[in-house]
């Protein structure tokens, strides 16, 4: 079926390491999108790309870094964790006017920083 | 900036009874609104939108209407069933491509 595809669904990881996380999309959209979801928070976004080959800061970048690969693939880094990224983590994507169309989502990454 | 309040929950229900999630915005321009709603373990799924004042969202038996008076959007069921139990997400998006969340309220519906 066509969507967004995130990998990993779950991650674990100590202080200090790094990883990425993957999303893609197959719908031919423009615009990707990483939010962070924490309890009594609902969603903040992290950065986005409003075309392949440019990014933007959303409300909480800090700790963060993208990378739009082309224009199905939008990824997330962490360089350095810390338990303040214990989130879910959401990858979304729209392909014409937001206010018209709206977003789709992945089905979310689970991170827990121990 | 562009907001989006909605009622805190966790709201409890019997099945069959009336839901409603209240739901107010602050924008500066003319935005559209959502409802989204995310299944334990799932992520968000759009479940209806209004573009314009007036306007009433309906999808699965939810509805909304999109009142500029009140500057409200509230989520209204009449009969729940226990498979409504989700969170439920009320944005809106104004100019430019990107959404305003509310915090989502938890719905449990019981048997």
């Amino acid at each position: 079926n066509a969507g967004v595809t995130q990998t990993p669904k779950f991650q674990v990881l100590k202080t200090g390491q790094s990883m990425t996380l993957q999303c893609a999309q197959d719908m031919n959209h423009n615009s990707m999108y990483w939010y962070r979801q924490d309890p009594g928070m609902g969603l903040r976004l992290i950065y986005y790309s409003a075309s392949e080959g440019t990014t933007d800061k959303g409300e909480v970048p800090n700790g963060y870094n993208v990378s739009r690969l082309n224009k199905r693939e939008f990824s997330l880094r962490l360089e350095s964790a810390a338990p303040s990224q214990t989130s879910v983590y959401f990858c979304a994507s729209t392909g014409g006017v937001t206010r018209s169309y709206g977003y789709t989502f992945g089905s979310g990454t689970r991170l827990t920083v121990v | 900036g562009d907001s989006v309040t909605q009622m805190e929950g966790p709201v409890t229900l019997s099945e069959e009874a009336f839901l409603t999630i209240n739901c107010t915005y602050t924008a500066t321009g003319y935005p559209s609104l959502f409802w989204y709603v995310q299944y334990p373990g799932e992520g968000l799924q759009l479940l209806l939108k209004a573009t314009k004042a007036d306007d009433k969202g309906s999808n699965k038996g939810f509805e909304a209407t999109y009142r500029k008076e009140t500057t409200s959007f509230h989520l209204e069921k009449g009969s729940v069933q226990v498979s409504d139990s989700a969170v439920y997400f009320c944005a809106l998006s104004d100019t430019g491509n990107q959404f305003y969340f509310g915090t989502g309220t938890s719905l449990t519906v019981i048997p």
